[in-house]
Order: structure tokens, then sequence, then C-alpha cells
């Protein structure tokens, strides 16, 4: 199979500090990993496309300046919070999709970060 | 832009019984659909897929779903449900003819199975 992995799986922070959230594809390579925010009880928002190598792809309304992502390896895409309040207080998941698979392939999801700002 | 309405946020239903959980979406260009499950405490899994092809789609643990162009929709079904069938589906629909493939995903589906 194909394994996902998050870390942390949950990290509760001040006000002010910035957090880091590791994605890593464990047995596959992913040009293509996908950041989600989720809220309790509601859907998946997308939040950016991160591109191996090059600079993630933000959907609207999203701040790219508050929410840092790095894909530097072919296995790992990282999302920071940057100063992050209260109401980023979420649910994150990661995913991604084997290289050289196009968009009909299947995404392989994290079991997502809970991030609690105090 | 694609963009995917789920019409129920709860389905309760009785063990063995059928179930239906409703998907419709939009998009001006062809889709790839997809639905999710995400059980508690864990990330979400595939069930199945629609690329093209046949409209009904088989997927595991005995799922199925048909899309239906005409209604823009996907719905997913089961002929029997378990206990262990309770968690929350996704449906998804990812541009057809984009690159990334990204996906967007429903409202979600909490599909309760009672005893």
């Amino acid at each position: 199979g194909a394994v996902v992995s998050q870390h942390p799986s949950w990290v509760i922070c001040k006000s002010g500090t910035s957090v880091k959230i590791e994605c890593r594809s464990l047995d596959f390579q992913a040009t293509t990993m996908f950041w989600y925010r989720q809220f309790p009880k509601q859907s998946l928002m997308l939040m950016a496309t991160s591109n191996e190598g090059s600079k993630a792809t933000y959907e609207q309304g999203v701040e790219k300046d508050k929410f840092l992502i790095n894909h530097a390896s072919l296995t790992l895409s990282t999302l920071t919070v940057t100063s992050a309040h209260p109401e980023d207080s979420s649910f994150y998941i990661c995913s991604a999709r084997k290289a050289g698979q196009g968009a009909g392939g299947e995404l392989f999801f994290g079991e997502g970060s809970r991030l609690t700002v105090l | 832009a694609q963009s995917v309405t789920q019409l129920d946020s709860q389905v309760p239903v009785f063990e063995e019984a059928p179930v239906e959980l409703r998907c419709n979406y939009s998009s001006s260009v062809s889709v790839y659909l997809f639905w999710y499950v995400q059980y508690p405490n864990q990330g979400l899994q595939l069930l199945l897929k629609y690329l093209s092809g046949s409209t009904l789609v088989k997927g595991i643990n005995g799922f199925e779903a048909e899309f239906n162009k005409s209604q823009t929709s996907f719905h997913l079904r089961k002929p029997s449900v378990h206990i262990s069938d309770t968690a929350e589906y996704f449906c998804a629909v990812s541009d057809g003819s984009g690159n990334t493939g990204k996906l967007i995903f429903g409202q979600g589906t909490t599909l309760q199975v009672k005893p």
C-alpha cells in the first residue's frame, strides 16, 4: 500500500508562535501534495497544491504568507502556520499522489494534524 | 470551477438495510469523480472512482456508485450495510482536463448504522 504520514498528529501552541507540520510519503514518490483544512463536522477545504521543487499554488482566500508550504523533496512537504492565532486552530490534512499519475490517480491521505492555538 | 453537493448530512440506517448516499456535482469540463471514507481517527481512504467507461463503478467493501452525466450525479450505494460501515463519506471531483488533479470535496455524509 501507499502510506502518507503526518507529524505531529496533534500540537498545542501559544498565540503568536509558528508551527510546522510535516507530510511524508513513506513508500512512494510524490511530485504533488495537497494540503486541506477540516473544521469540525465539515468538509475538507483545499488550501494549496504543493509542487516539488517549485512554489505552492494557493486557493483563493488562503494567505500564502500565513501558511507557508515547502515541498523540498519527492517525499516531504511541510506546512508552517506562522504567527498562529486561535482562529487557526483546526485539523490539517495532507494528501499525495504517486509521481507519474495524472488527475485520475488516487490520492493517499495522512491521518491529519490537529492544531490548537491558545 | 467544480463544486460538489452532498444532499444529506446524516443518514441513519439499520444494519443489513440498503443505503444510498447522494452526491451531485457541477463542472463546465469533464470530471473525475471519487468517493472517500473517513473512519474515526483515521485518514481518508478511497472507496471507488469514476474516470471513464462504464457508468457503474464497483469499489471496496461492497460499495458501488453510478455516474449519471445528465443528472450530474454520482450516488453511492450498498445493498446491505454493516455496523462497521459507520463513518463519514465524502464525494469529490477533480478536473479531468487539468494537470494538478486537485480534489474538491463535498460537505460529507455521516452514515450511522444501527443494530
